[in-house]
């Protein structure tokens, strides 16, 4: 089936760890994003890449980085200097054809213990 | 000023009735706006996308979309208990693909048996 597989689903991490999210896309999409959602706070962007090897900050960077070495993948991770990290995040593609159309994987739930 | 302004909520609703959800945006360039349907604890889902002043009709779902007074709004008519959910309005300024989406914080609706 095709979509957008984030993992893993459930994450816990310990203070001052860095940790890896996990984002592959099977739908062929150039641009790959990165959001991050706090309750009561909507989505707030991240990162986002529209091709490979590039890739721009979004509204809250700081504390966060990715690379895209391949098209069908935008892994992000979490650095310690990432004060609050514990939050919903998700990754979303969309094909520059498709008319701005973003789709999400399912998410990833971190939590700092 | 936010970018993108939603009425928080919750918004109730009986059964088979029309529930209205209305989304303002600061940024008079943009050019495409999207619905996405968000259940708790999962990720946001496109309903809707709108390009061009006016209707445009999905089903139960019509969006409005008055770039003049820099307003969408979505309509659901017959409302269910499954469409009790937290709306996403999202607005991106550039047609033509991969460029990032700008959200507001969602409303919240319940529809009431």
């Amino acid at each position: 089936d095709g979509g957008i597989t984030q993992s893993p689903k459930y994450l816990f991490r310990k203070e001052g760890q860095n940790v890896t999210l996990s984002c592959e896309q099977n739908l062929n999409h150039d641009a790959m994003y990165w959001y991050r959602q706090d309750p009561g706070q909507g989505l707030r962007l991240i990162y986002y890449s529209q091709i490979v090897n590039d890739f721009q900050k979004g509204d809250i960077a700081e504390g966060y980085s990715v690379s895209r070495e391949k098209k069908e993948s935008f892994p992000l991770t979490v650095t310690s200097a990432q004060k609050n990290p514990t939050a919903f995040y998700l990754c979303a593609s969309a094909d520059k054809y498709g008319g701005n159309t973003i789709y999400f994987g399912e998410g990833s739930w971190l939590t700092v213990v | 000023q936010k970018e993108v302004e939603q009425n928080s909520g919750p918004l109730s609703v009986p059964e088979g009735a029309i529930a209205s959800l209305n989304c303002t945006y600061s940024d008079r360039v943009s050019q495409s706006f999207f619905w996405y349907r968000q259940y708790s604890g999962k990720s946001p889902e496109l309903i809707m996308s709108i390009y061009s002043n006016g209707d445009k009709e999905d089903g139960r779902f019509t969006a409005q979309l008055n770039k003049a007074s820099q307003y969408v709004s979505l309509l659901i008519r017959d409302s269910q208990p499954s469409d009790s959910a937290t709306y996403l309005c999202a607005v991106n300024p550039v047609t033509g693909g991969g460029n990032k989406l700008t959200f507001g914080t969602g409303t919240q609706l319940k529809v009431e048996l």
